[in-house]
C-alpha cells in the first residue's frame, strides 16, 4: 500500500479557504485517493475520494495533478466546526479492501 | 449508508480482565472491521471479521488476545483479553459502503477503554 505524508497540524481562521496537501509518491496505477475526516470522540467520516484531476462534492473539492504523487483536499471557508483531524488514504477502489490510515493532518480552525 | 452503533461507549477496567466490545449496524453487510485508536494516535486496523469465517488479523494482533465473533449479517464483537494498561484506546468499527462509493467506510463512534 502506498505510503501518505501529510503536515501534522494547521491553523486556519473562520472564512478562510484550507488546502491540505498529500503527498503519495508510490501510488499504484489500481490506486484512488481518499480522504477522511475525524471529529473528537467520533469515528472517522468519509470526505472525498478521487483518481485524477479534480472531484468536488458540497463538502469538498479534491485535486490531483496528473503524476498523481500528491492531492490536494480544499475546503472552502472554513468554519469552526471544521476542526478535526484529516487523514489522506491511498489503496485500491474493491471490495474489502482495508483501510490503512497514516498520521493526520490535525486543522484547528480559529475565530 | 449505514448506521453503526457500540456498547459500550467507554469503560474502565482492572488490568488482567476482559471486556467484549459490542458493533450493531443497521443493514446487512459482509465485511466488519476493528480498529484501535491509541490516544492522540491514528488509527490501526486490528482485524477483518466476514461473516461465516474466521477473522483476518493484521500484523501485531493475534487472536487469542483480540477474539473477534461475527454473529451474523449486522452484529460483531470484539473482546480485549486479560488487558494491560497498554490496551488503553479507542476501538472502533466500521464496515464497507458496498452500495454506494468503492472504497467508502463508514464507522462506529468507538469505545473508549481505559485499562487501570
Amino acid at each position: 500500500l502506498a505510503k501518505t505524508t501529510q503536515p501534522i497540524s494547521m491553523d486556519s481562521y473562520e472564512g478562510q479557504e484550507v488546502n491540505i496537501t498529500c503527498s503519495h509518491n508510490n501510488i499504484a496505477t489500481n490506486d484512488y485517493i481518499t480522504w477522511y475526516q475525524q471529529f473528537p470522540s467520533q469515528g472517522p467520516r468519509f470526505i472525498i475520494q478521487g483518481y485524477k484531476t479534480k472531484v468536488t462534492n458540497e463538502v469538498a473539492s479534491l485535486f490531483i495533478p496528473a503524476d498523481r504523487k500528491s492531492s490536494t483536499l480544499s475546503l472552502p471557508r472554513v468554519s469552526l466546526s471544521d476542526t478535526a483531524v484529516y487523514y489522506c488514504l491511498v489503496g485500491e477502489e474493491s471490495a474489502g479492501n482495508m483501510l490503512t490510515f497514516g498520521g493526520g493532518t490535525r486543522l484547528m480552525v480559529k475565530p | 449508508s449505514a448506521v453503526i452503533s457500540q456498547k459500550p461507549s467507554r469503560d474502565i477496567c482492572q488490568r488482567g480482565t476482559s471486556l467484549t466490545i459490542q458493533c450493531q449496524v443497521d443493514s446487512q453487510v459482509t465485511m466488519m472491521f476493528w480498529y484501535r485508536q491509541q490516544p492522540g494516535q491514528s488509527l490501526t486496523l486490528i482485524a477483518t471479521a466476514n461473516q461465516g469465517s474466521e477473522a483476518t488479523y493484521e500484523s501485531g494482533f493475534v487472536i487469542d488476545k483480540f477474539p473477534i465473533s461475527r454473529q451474523n449479517l449486522t452484529f460483531s464483537t470484539l473482546t480485549v483479553s486479560n488487558m494491560s494498561p497498554e490496551d488503553s484506546s479507542i476501538y472502533l468499527c466500521s464496515v464497507e459502503d458496498l452500495a454506494g462509493t468503492s472504497g467508502e467506510q463508514y464507522f462506529g463512534p468507538g469505545t473508549r477503554l481505559t485499562v487501570t
